[in-house]
Formats: C-alpha cells, structure tokens, sequence
C-alpha cells in the first residue's frame, strides 16, 4: 500500500494528553516523522524515527510504532498546540516515494 | 543556521511551465548528508511530495507527476529548482522546498523547510 490514514480531528482538553495515529503497510517497515503545521505557516517537524525530538520541541511531544501504526502523543497539551499534524514516511514499494498522510487536525478545548 | 527561501512567479498561465528556485543559505546542497526536496498543499488540503534531488544531482520524482516534474541544481549559487510542465488549475498550490535527512535507511525527515511560495494557476 502507498497510503497513510489519519483521522481528521481530535480533540483534547487543555493540560490532558492525545494521541494522534497513522496507519500504513509502509509503517511495518520504516519509522514514521511527524510535523506540525500552525494556519499560513510551514510544517515544522516535532518527532521522528525511533525516539528522536528535533532541538526545540517540547518534551510533551512523543512517538511510538506498532506493527502498521505509529502514534504522536501529545501529553500535557498546550493551546498552541492546536495545529495540523502530519505523518511522513516512504511507500512499500521499495522505489522510496516519500507519502504523507492526510493529516489531523487538534483541537485544544 | 541553515535557511530554505523559494522564489519564482506567483501567477502561471494554464498549459505553461511552472518554475521555481529555492536558494539555501548557511549550509551547502553539494554535501552528502541530506537530499533536497519539493513539496506542495493545495488550499486546505494535505502535503504531496514532488521529488528530491541528491547532492550528486540524482533525482527521483513522485510517479504521479513524474512525466511532468524535472528538479535540477545551480550549484555555484546554492540553489535547486523545480520545473511542472503543462500546469492546470489543480496544480495551484503553496510549494515548499526542504531538506531531507535521514538515519539508517529506515527513517527519513524533513528537518528544515521554506516559508512556501503560493502559485496560482489562472488565466
């Protein structure tokens, strides 16, 4: 498969945790890298590979993988975390065509 | 600090070449450690990769445009360039250029990207 699902929103209360998942065949096989993109700006990338956060990135944002999903878990959120968030890895057809995933839109409530 | 700024023609007519240039400043395209991409989102919708370029100038294209997308290099000025023939309507979008790293063969990130340029596709 050379697709990425996402759910299109969630929701989360101020100060309580989310987790925002992808899933994708690809994902058996290759680590997922997740961005967050605020209206009008760049994506910024938050979390990628096995466990690394670029320099930057609060500690509240984390990643895992399981078999065809990975997860970004946001865990004390913010009100400026509300944001896209987007997943990225390669498809599964061995040609390392880069696929995104359809994004999630988080709601701080 | 490495910076990412694209440039080029904000109105393209439909059927005509859509041309952009990415220029980076603080860090060289030629080293071997990260690849150069472009990406797209048209208004509210999702990301799409274009293709990227390596710093030996190997490329590689997203299948869907693949007969439509050349990515070249210039560099003596730093910079990248995308070239989308046979524009339409449905290839208005913001266009990103980014670098790519990546660890292992097994996950790849785009650590820095440009602001974006919006490319309006109308006659």
């Amino acid at each position: 498969s050379s697709e990425l699902t996402q759910d299109p929103a969630v929701s989360v209360a101020l100060g309580q945790t989310v987790r925002i998942t992808c899933q994708g065949d690809s994902l058996r096989n290759y680590y997922a890298s997740w961005y967050q993109q605020r209206p009008g700006q760049a994506p910024v990338l938050v979390f990628y590979g096995y466990s690394n956060r670029p320099s930057g990135i609060p500690d509240r944002f984390s990643g895992s993988s399981s078999g065809s999903t990975a997860s970004l878990t946001i865990t004390g959120a913010q009100a400026e975390d509300e944001a896209d968030y987007y997943c990225n890895s390669r498809d599964s057809s061995g040609n390392h065509v880069v696929i995104f995933g359809g994004g999630t839109k988080v709601t701080v409530l | 600090q490495v910076q990412l700024q694209e440039s080029g023609p904000g109105l393209v007519k439909p059927s005509q070449t859509l041309s952009l240039t990415c220029t980076v400043s603080g860090g060289s395209i030629s080293s071997g450690n990260y690849y150069w991409s472009w990406i797209r989102q048209p208004a509210g919708k999702g990301l799409e990769w274009l293709g990227r370029m390596f710093s030996n100038g190997r490329t590689e294209y997203n299948p869907s445009l693949k007969s439509r997308v050349t990515i070249s290099q210039d560099a003596s000025k730093n910079q990248f360039s995308l070239r989308l023939t046979s524009v339409s309507a449905a290839d208005t979008a913001v266009y990103y250029c980014a670098r790519e790293g990546q660890e292992s063969g097994i996950y790849w990130y785009f650590d820095l990207w440009g602001r974006g340029t919006l490319v309006t596709v109308s006659s």
